[in-house]
């Protein structure tokens, strides 16, 4: 159980487009869900911890305009990367979890972005 | 600024010994800890964690040993194995349960065969 997909896994883009990238709970409800980035030989940054039907709250440093974020239901959140760079180049994870305040977060497998 | 540290960036450990994974922690407020691990390409994995009421978790071949008054944390695979080769994570949070982590910066573990 406690299972997380992320889509796409991969995905490359032109500077200047927009990249969605879907995370979904497959076999719980997912109250709260977090969104985090990975550069190469670094920890997970988080970037914002998103509740179902409310608004997400952002770390510091994060443009809440550059990193659209949606949960728009207990399975579904949605990263949407606008007007991407290259420094957007990263890899994505999200995770989720069951109770709010509380519980393991599990994550998803990731999605690699390349913005050339 | 680092919250959570792993001062290891890798370790190699032969098959059958024992793996120890050591993380530092410098926010006093920390009182949730999680190990994950995790390979190339995918998202970390949990394997266990440990509340600050508790100075030791176990869970089959791993155990996680937390001392508060150090800030230090570690976690011990016995015996190991090829398949535990991969990223280890330690992660900390403040308040209950496991949100808003703080990662560590991994250490990646190699086990010889």
């Amino acid at each position: 159980g406690a299972v997380v997909s992320q889509h796409p896994s991969r995905v490359i883009c032109k500077s200047g487009t927009s990249v969605k990238i879907e995370c979904r709970s497959l076999d719980f409800q997912a109250t709260t869900m977090f969104w985090y980035r990975q550069f190469p030989k670094q920890s997970l940054m988080l970037m914002a911890t998103s509740n179902e039907g409310s608004k997400a709250t952002y770390e510091q440093g994060v443009e809440k305009d550059k990193f659209l974020i949606n949960h728009a239901s207990l399975t579904l959140s949605t990263l949407t990367v606008t007007s991407a760079h290259p420094e957007d180049s990263s890899f994505y994870i999200c995770s989720a979890s069951q109770l709010a305040g509380g519980d393991t977060q599990y994550f998803g497998p990731g999605t690699r972005l390349t913005v050339l | 600024d680092q919250q959570v540290k792993q001062n290891s960036p890798s370790l190699s450990v032969q098959e059958g010994r024992i793996s120890i994974l050591n993380c530092d922690y410098t926010n006093s407020m920390f009182d949730y800890f999680l190990w994950y691990k995790k390979y190339p390409a995918e998202g970390p994995t949990f394997l266990i964690s440990i509340s600050s009421i508790k100075d030791k978790n176990e869970d089959g071949r791993f155990t996680v040993f937390l001392n508060k008054s150090a800030k230090h944390l570690s976690l011990h695979i016995v015996p190991s194995q090829p398949g535990d080769s991969a990223v280890y994570f330690c992660a900390a949070s403040a308040g209950t349960g496991a949100n808003n982590l703080f990662f560590g910066t991994g250490t990646r573990l190699t086990v010889i065969p």
